[in-house]
């Protein structure tokens, strides 16, 4: 299967703790956006890399999330000190977008439930 | 920022008929517009999408019309399938920056057989 694939699909932490997700995108697409989707409402966007480098933030993104791209494949998103506000599904999208090109399409992954107890 | 609008929250069609699910955008820099299909426990599917400079886009039975004066987009489903039945969701884009999507609320389109 050479969609974009994402580890796990679920996770049930409890308040306080720390959590990390995986997301391995279409091979060779450069751009990579992570998504946080609640339920009943439209993904809403956290933050995209283009190769490694992560170029743009949202302001959803507390400074508890850290997400990562090291070698420009896979991509990582941390959740420190997790919270019950954090609970939903936690989508990673990749597309062939070059840097300054014009919108390229994105394909999602399967997603990462989060239950924060 | 770009804010999209989504009508209506849910539809009922019976198997056949056509459905319709509208949407309007605020950015008029906004030039790429994709609809996704989301089904119970997967992540949006691309279905169809638009690009500015396009009225009109046609894929079997689904099509996607944009009227870029009046700022809205829409998607019909023609000859409707129960496994058409899920949530679809609109969304805009622009060029410059992330070129990051900003999603409609969603539309859960049941189709009765």
């Amino acid at each position: 299967d050479t969609g974009v694939s994402q580890n796990p699909r679920h996770k049930i932490t409890k308040r306080g703790q720390n959590v990390t997700f995986r997301c391995d995108p279409i091979s060779e697409h450069n751009r990579l956006y992570w998504y946080r989707q609640t339920l009943g409402q439209g993904p809403e966007f956290l933050t995209y890399f283009q190769n490694e480098a992560q170029l743009e933030k949202s302001r959803l993104l507390s400074d508890r999330f850290s997400a990562e791209r090291p070698k420009g494949s896979f991509s990582t998103l941390e959740i420190q000190r997790t919270e019950q506000g954090d609970s939903a599904m936690y989508l990673c999208a990749s597309s062939s977008g070059l840097a300054g090109g014009i919108s390229y399409e994105q394909y999602f992954g399967p997603g990462t439930r989060l239950t924060v107890t | 920022g770009e804010n999209v609008e989504q009508h209506p929250s849910t539809l009922s069609v019976q198997e056949g008929d056509s459905a319709v699910i509208k949407c309007t955008y605020s950015d008029s820099a906004s030039n790429y517009f994709p609809w996704y299909k989301q089904e119970l426990g997967k992540g949006p599917q691309l279905i169809i999408d638009i690009r500015s400079n396009v009225g009109e886009k046609k894929d079997q039975r689904i099509a996607v019309t944009l009227n870029k004066t009046a700022k809205h987009f829409s998607l019909h489903i023609t000859e409707t399938q129960p496994e058409d039945s899920a949530v679809y969701f609109c969304a805009a884009s622009k060029s410059t920056g992330a070129n990051n999507l900003f999603f409609g609320t969603g539309t859960r389109l049941t189709v009765i057989p």
